[in-house]
């Protein structure tokens, strides 16, 4: 029973264009949102969150679209840049718990 | 130091073998979770500790997985009797403070487990 799910598994952009990666939750208590990229042999590093007060929330080239009603956020990348390429997760939590639910992942490959 | 440190890197272990993991957690951070990540699938919670304490090992798959951190610094996932589906990768985070405050998660490198 996937409580975070993320529906494309790998994506490819060219580079200079947006990347649009999406992720559905199903619980609508989730309250916080992350998204952590994942390079080959190495851990998550974090991207960028986004509370459940926000509907959006932008860091440089990175901005996270939430629409609580859809059950569903997705991370924007614009320009996308051939070091962009990784494996990017989305995760959800509620507040006072200690557990993080994580989405199976999208490869993103930016063709440069 | 830098980072979480996570050894050994790799692991190999024949089936039935016991298996102990480490995890340096960044210097003073509080919280420490250990997660499970099988080929192609996400992260998925084995447990957490706030200092010493283990506040939650709801995602502990048997009674063969146990945790331990017990100066509130360095932890230890032990395995025992390994079986093949006990193969993944495992991670292991800290964070500053405690969940509540939705604080990120700063990830080690992880260590790989194959078992035969």
């Amino acid at each position: 029973d996937q409580q975070v799910k993320q529906n494309s598994p790998s994506l490819s952009v060219q580079e200079g264009r947006i990347s649009i990666l999406n992720c559905d939750y199903t619980n609508s208590m989730f309250d916080y949102f992350l998204w952590y990229k994942k390079y080959p042999a190495e851990g998550p590093t974090f991207l960028i969150s986004i509370s459940s007060i926000k509907d959006k929330n932008e860091d440089g080239r990175f901005t996270v679209f939430l629409n609580k009603s859809a059950k569903h956020l997705s991370l924007h990348i614009v320009p996308s840049q051939p070091g962009d390429s990784a494996v990017y997760f989305c995760a959800a939590s509620l507040s006072g718990t200690y557990k993080y639910i994580f989405g199976t992942g999208t490869r993103l490959k930016v063709l440069a | 130091g830098a980072g979480v440190s996570q050894s050994p890197r790799y692991k190999v272990a024949k089936r039935g073998q016991d298996v102990a993991l480490r995890c340096d957690p960044i210097s003073g951070h509080v919280s420490l979770f250990w997660y499970q990540q099988a080929l192609g699938q996400g992260p998925e919670f084995l447990t957490y500790f706030q200092n010493e304490a283990q506040l939650d090992k709801s995602g502990l798959p048997s009674d063969r997985f146990f945790a331990e951190r017990p100066e509130g610094s360095v932890s230890t996932l032990k395995i025992q009797r390994t079986q093949q589906e006990d193969s993944a990768v495992y991670l292991c985070a800290s964070s500053p403070r405690t969940l509540a405050l939705n604080e990120k998660l700063f990830f080690g490198s992880g260590t790989q487990l194959s078992v035969l």
